[in-house]
């Protein structure tokens, strides 16, 4: 199994341009979610999604949106790039244990620089 | 929403002494709190979880405790080694959500 994985690991944009990071996994979770990680802040959930076609905003959605067409995918889109935006991008995904989340399995990680 | 908050931010320790991090959190129904470690360049990787029907969880030189009517959950590293140094998270959720973190504890462990 490949597990999870992002790409691009690194991306530079300027303002106001568009991009999509993608994310797969293969080990048909149901659970996928996408975070943001800045210094000092730990890790932020952007949105999240518990099964093929159900999505949902975490902490900090705007300016990102996301679907779920398939088990294995989970795209995270930004629409048009500010520099607030540049940050390092985990996907993670799970599967629900009992009444629980479940263990977070994260992708490598994609780095973003907007200028 | 499910709010965590994670003490200390930074934690200074010599090689062989105990290091404990505490978390909080709001929501009453989470019932899930797992601790990640990230070594530096890497991604998280869980170390440990507990679920809200266990006080206690130990794993050889890690362990985290529960207090469901604080609402709060710690982890202790006994014998410290300077491998153990990294960020670590603490994060809760309950069923049909996703985790939320706290802000990360840098654990710095000399020798």
């Amino acid at each position: 199994n490949a597990g999870v994985t992002q790409t691009p690991k690194f991306q530079v944009l300027k303002t106001g341009q568009s991009m999509t990071l993608q994310c797969a996994q293969d080990m048909n979770h149901e659970y996928m979610s996408w975070y943001r990680q800045d210094p000092g802040m730990g890790l932020r959930l952007i949105h999240y999604s518990v099964g093929a076609g159900i999505t949902d905003q975490g902490e900090v959605p705007n300016g990102y949106n996301v679907s779920r067409s398939t088990t294995e995918d989970f795209p995270l889109r930004l629409l048009s790039a500010a520099p607030s935006q540049t940050s390092v991008y985990f996907c993670a995904s799970s599967y629900p244990q009992g009444l629980s989340t479940g263990e977070l399995f994260f992708g490598e990680g994609s780095r973003l620089t907007v200028l | 929403g499910e709010n965590v908050e994670q003490h200390p931010s930074t934690l200074s320790v010599q090689e062989g002494d105990s290091a404990v991090i505490k978390c909080t959190y709001s929501d009453s129904a989470s019932n899930y709190f797992p601790w990640y470690k990230q070594e530096l360049g890497k991604r998280p990787q869980l170390i440990i979880d507990i679920r809200s029907n266990v006080g206690e969880k130990k794993d050889q030189r890690i362990a985290v405790t529960l207090n469901k009517t604080a609402k709060h959950f710690s982890l202790h590293i006994t014998e410290t080694q300077p491998e153990d140094s990294a960020v670590y998270f603490c994060a809760a959720s309950q069923a049909g959500t996703a985790l939320i973190f706290g802000k990360g504890t840098t654990l710095s462990v000399s020798s």
